[in-house]
């Protein structure tokens, strides 16, 4: 168990309907990332929050926005839901931005 | 444009022997190089990384050696044992500022450990 939680575990949804995936970091970890892995494009970092604050993008749809709280839980809300956008979302978590990163089990969404 | 490459996408391994995974980058930015265990439904399980300012670094049975000249890195596991059998991703970040923790993932090899 890394400590990390996400929710839900699975999801299945329409085409055109909008998600939101939840991630609990480990007690203490600052720094939120989210990344996708698709069967043909594997683990791809999407974004990275620090503190709350945006530190980095990577190849993040326009149709994908994601936040972290206060308490420093984070988000991450999928619309406009393609099939293309089925896929595993993982979390990970660190204390800081030059630390390693802890995944969660992911989240696996299946658009129908 | 692949920045990380994982060549072999399987390795099979008789128990006891050694287990090489290998990886290629391209990014000459790359400063920080990890590998991470995935098993089935889990999430990657953090394994042992190394900094560009050293090639090698071990953790028991775990060896990671890096050739920056060669953008080559690889993964030793001695003995290898049943309970490795998994997918094993390299991953590489750079320490620039506006990177944050960005890590660019290889697309794993599936190592099984035969008895």
């Amino acid at each position: 168990d890394s400590g990390v939680t996400q929710t839900p575990k699975h999801l299945i949804t329409a085409t055109g309907q909008r998600v939101t995936l939840r991630c609990s970091p480990r007690s203490g970890d600052l720094s939120v990332y989210w990344y996708q892995q698709s069967l043909d494009q594997g683990l791809q970092f999407l974004i990275h929050y620090y503190n709350g604050e945006e530190r980095a993008k990577g190849n993040i749809l326009e149709r994908f926005s994601a936040q972290q709280f206060p308490d420093l839980h984070s988000e991450l809300n999928l619309s406009s839901l393609e099939l293309g956008d089925s896929a595993l979302y993982f979390c990970a978590s660190s204390p800081n931005p030059n630390t390693e990163a802890f995944f969660g089990q992911g989240t696996r969404l299946t658009v129908v | 444009d692949q920045q990380v490459k994982q060549n072999s996408p399987s390795l099979s391994v008789q128990e006891g022997r050694i287990s090489i995974l290998n990886c290629d980058y391209t990014n000459s930015m790359f400063d920080y190089f990890l590998w991470y265990k995935k098993y089935p439904a889990e999430g990657p399980t953090f394994l042992i990384s190394i900094s560009s300012i050293k090639d090698k670094n071990e953790d028991g049975r775990f060896t990671v050696f890096l050739n920056k000249s060669a953008k080559h890195l690889s993964l030793h596991i001695v003995p290898s044992q049943p309970g490795d059998s998994a997918v094993y991703f390299c991953a590489a970040r750079t320490s620039l500022r506006n990177a944050g923790n960005m890590l660019t993932f290889g697309g794993g090899t599936r190592l099984m450990v035969k008895p």
